[in-house]
């Protein structure tokens, strides 16, 4: 069964940047699609990216495109998302997802983490 | 960009069926999947290829997906059922939410 443990909560002053990690057990983590989803607060859930390592395939949501990277390094089956220029409403918390078969036609999150908290504030 | 609409609430008596509405312009032609969402925790998929439920998913959650609209029906909706519900289609390898449904028994 695959397991996702996400790093801790972080706070961020307006302009940094924030990187967060997924490290994945079980399962082959090559093989895996590894997405970033959000919420803000009160909100719905907003998909930022995915990274297919087996394949290097990375794919962004246009509203994020040049300020997140997503990575993912095969070795210690941990996969990170870097947002960079954070603004306040960037307040969120971070979910790493897993479509454990991906497939040309039909791609979906059968494994979610927990979620990291960002907060963005002066 | 490929959009996703869903009612922002829906409300079902205990034992009665709810079903909740996922629109877009021909998702009949694509899969769609379905995620539930209870309050502080995270989502999880309770439908995907249109009809399919994970395992440990009960049976009262099915999905169906015609024309430009995907339905996810639960019968003999309880209590443990409110929750926040979100259809998800993929698009020119983007995923797409739909804005969710707050799903309210009562």
């Amino acid at each position: 069964q695959v397991q996702l443990v996400q790093s801790g909560a972080e706070v961020k002053k307006p302009g940094s940047s924030v990187k967060v990690s997924c490290k994945t057990s079980g399962g082959t983590f090559s093989t895996f699609g590894i997405n970033w989803v959000r919420q803000a607060p009160g909100q719905g859930l907003e998909w930022m990216g995915r990274i297919i390592p087996i394949f290097d395939i990375e794919d962004y949501a246009q509203n994020f495109q040049g300020r997140v990277t997503i990575s993912a390094d095969k070795s210690t089956s941990t996969a990170y998302m870097e947002l960079s220029s954070l603004r306040s409403d960037d307040t969120a918390v971070y979910y790493c997802a897993i479509c454990l078969a991906v497939t040309p036609h039909h791609y979906y999150m059968d494994v979610w983490g927990r979620g990291t908290t960002v907060t963005v504030s002066s | 960009s490929y959009e996703l609409t869903q009612p922002p609430s829906v409300s079902v008596s205990p034992g009665q069926t709810a079903s909740i509405t996922c629109s877009g312009d021909k998702l009949g032609n694509k899969y769609a999947c379905w995620y539930q969402q209870k309050p502080g925790q995270s989502p999880v998929l309770i439908v995907y290829q249109d009809n399919r439920r994970p395992s440990g998913i009960p049976e009262r959650f099915s999905g169906s997906n015609s024309g430009n609209t995907a339905t996810l029906t639960i019968s003999g909706t309880q209590a443990m059922d409110e929750a926040d519900y979100y259809c998800q289609a993929w698009d020119s390898n983007n995923v797409v939410f739909g804005g969710g449904t707050k799903l309210t028994v009562l």
